[in-house]
């Protein structure tokens, strides 16, 4: 059973416009929310993160959303640009587990910014 | 400060075989996590390890192990290969492991393909 989901495999956008990218969660206990980009040949990166105890986080070009009563989150990227294409991870983690658990990822969402 | 170093990067084996994979973390991390990442499921969480100690395990059979030498070094194991262990491995390290550090640094990854 998937507890992290990336229902869109890939995205389109056109460079300038905004990158809209959605993941959904099942699992309740998940306080502590990630997203990670990848490259091809490269391991992920950690982008942005947000705590369940906050609804939007901003990083520069980078916002994370939160909604905990629909189990969703999303990733907003403006203006897009070239260089964000890539494939993006969303992962969550119930930090109240004790100790360090390991991320449970979606299966990731294939941005492409088209010039 | 040099990233997470993993080796080899590719390798070939065929069924019923057995391989090692490297990793070395950052210096000064002590918690090393392993993914696995195939196009249709995604990243999944094998094991994590802190101090030598396996502190979190994910859903893999037993034909998966790993360790962790005391210079915070890890090793993975898979035996008896099967076609559907091939994929990219990948390695992470962090301070403590936990979530609310924020990041995991991730290294290039070990591809593996079974033949």
């Amino acid at each position: 059973d998937q507890q992290v989901k990336q229902n869109s495999p890939s995205l389109s956008v056109q460079e300038g416009r905004i990158s809209i990218l959605n993941c959904d969660y099942t699992n309740s206990m998940f306080d502590y929310f990630l997203w990670y980009k990848k490259y091809p040949a490269e391991g992920p990166t950690f982008l942005i993160s947000i705590s369940s105890i906050k609804d939007k986080n901003e990083d520069g070009r980078f916002t994370v959303f939160l909604n905990k009563s629909a189990k969703h989150l999303s990733l907003h990227i403006v203006p897009s640009q070239p260089g964000d294409s890539a494939v993006y991870f969303c992962a969550a983690s119930d930090r109240g587990g004790g100790g360090a658990d390991g991320l449970t990822f979606g299966k990731g969402t294939h941005l492409i910014i088209q010039p | 400060k040099a990233g997470v170093t993993q080796t080899p990067r590719y390798l070939i084996k065929t069924r019923g075989q057995q391989v090692t994979l490297s990793c070395s973390p950052i210096s000064g991390h002590r918690s090393v996590s392993w993914y696995q990442q195939t196009p249709g499921q995604g990243l999944q969480f094998l094991f994590e390890y802190f101090s030598e100690t396996q502190r979190n395990k994910g859903n893999f059979p037993g034909r998966f192990s790993g360790r962790q030498f005391s210079n915070s070094r890890s090793e993975m194991n898979v035996s008896t290969l099967e076609l559907g262990d091939s994929a990219l491995y990948l390695c992470a390290s962090s301070t403590t492991g936990g979530a609310d550090t924020g990041e995991l640094f991730f290294g290039e990854g070990s591809r593996l393909t079974v033949l």
